[in-house]
């Protein structure tokens, strides 16, 4: 069973800081979603990275994926209490079967 | 363009009770979800369906889980009889249809207490 580690799983920063997410497989995948979850709603897709090595921005989120495939990260660049939320890396597997990490919660302090 | 649409919102239930769940996904969307999310977890997959027929339900408890997608759109999610480890999100989304980069739309979810 394919299991996709996000780390770390709780983390709580001051507006202005920059942070990083990971997310890490033991299997090689062949494209990754990262989601982003409030509180009462359902998670919204961020990005999806296919290719080894890319590099995807979106504003002052830098999504990347491992040259191997088998991890990625995200990085926010000065953090906004906006930001505050729970953010879920996801792959499809075998028969397009969604995985979703454990989740990293994220809290923006302002 | 309306979103995918779940109800109830919330429910509140003594477990060996029975509840369900219902989803309206997205007008055009062929493949369906239904996700069960633990508290500080992520969604775990339950069932897919593929217009009415069902693609995956590797990880529904079929014992006490069913859910059904008549015609291909709206689709119903019952648990009976309901045990205390069944509190959770239970989460619908939607898509266009099934692959590995495809944007799951989802709704806001249901919020089950079994006491």
């Amino acid at each position: 069973t394919q299991l996709l580690e996000q780390s770390p799983q709780f983390l709580s920063i001051q507006e202005g800081e920059n942070l990083t997410v990971y997310c890490n497989s033991s299997s090689v995948f062949s494209s990754l979603q990262w989601y982003r979850q409030e509180p009462g709603e359902g998670p919204v897709l961020l990005v999806t990275v296919v290719t080894g090595g890319e590099v995807k921005k979106l504003k002052r989120l830098t999504f990347q994926f491992g040259d191997a495939r088998k991890d990625s990260s995200l990085h926010i660049t000065a953090a906004q209490p906006g930001d505050t939320g729970l953010y879920l890396c996801a792959l499809a597997g075998g028969t397009y079967k969604y995985i979703f990490g454990t989740g990293t919660r994220l809290k923006v302090l302002a | 363009e309306a979103g995918v649409a779940q109800s109830p919102r919330y429910k509140i239930i003594e477990k060996r009770q029975s509840v369900a769940f219902w989803c309206n996904p997205i007008s055009g969307h062929a493949t369906l979800y239904w996700y069960q999310q633990i508290l500080g977890q992520g969604p775990k997959l339950l069932i897919q369906f593929q217009n009415n027929g069902v693609v995956d339900d590797s990880q529904l408890p079929k014992d006490r889980f069913s859910a059904e997608r008549l015609k291909g759109v709206d689709s119903t999610l019952k648990i009976q009889p309901a045990k205390l480890e069944d509190s959770a999100v239970y989460l619908c989304a939607s898509s266009l249809g099934p692959g590995t980069t495809v944007e799951q739309f989802f709704g806001p979810g249901t919020r089950l207490t079994v006491l």
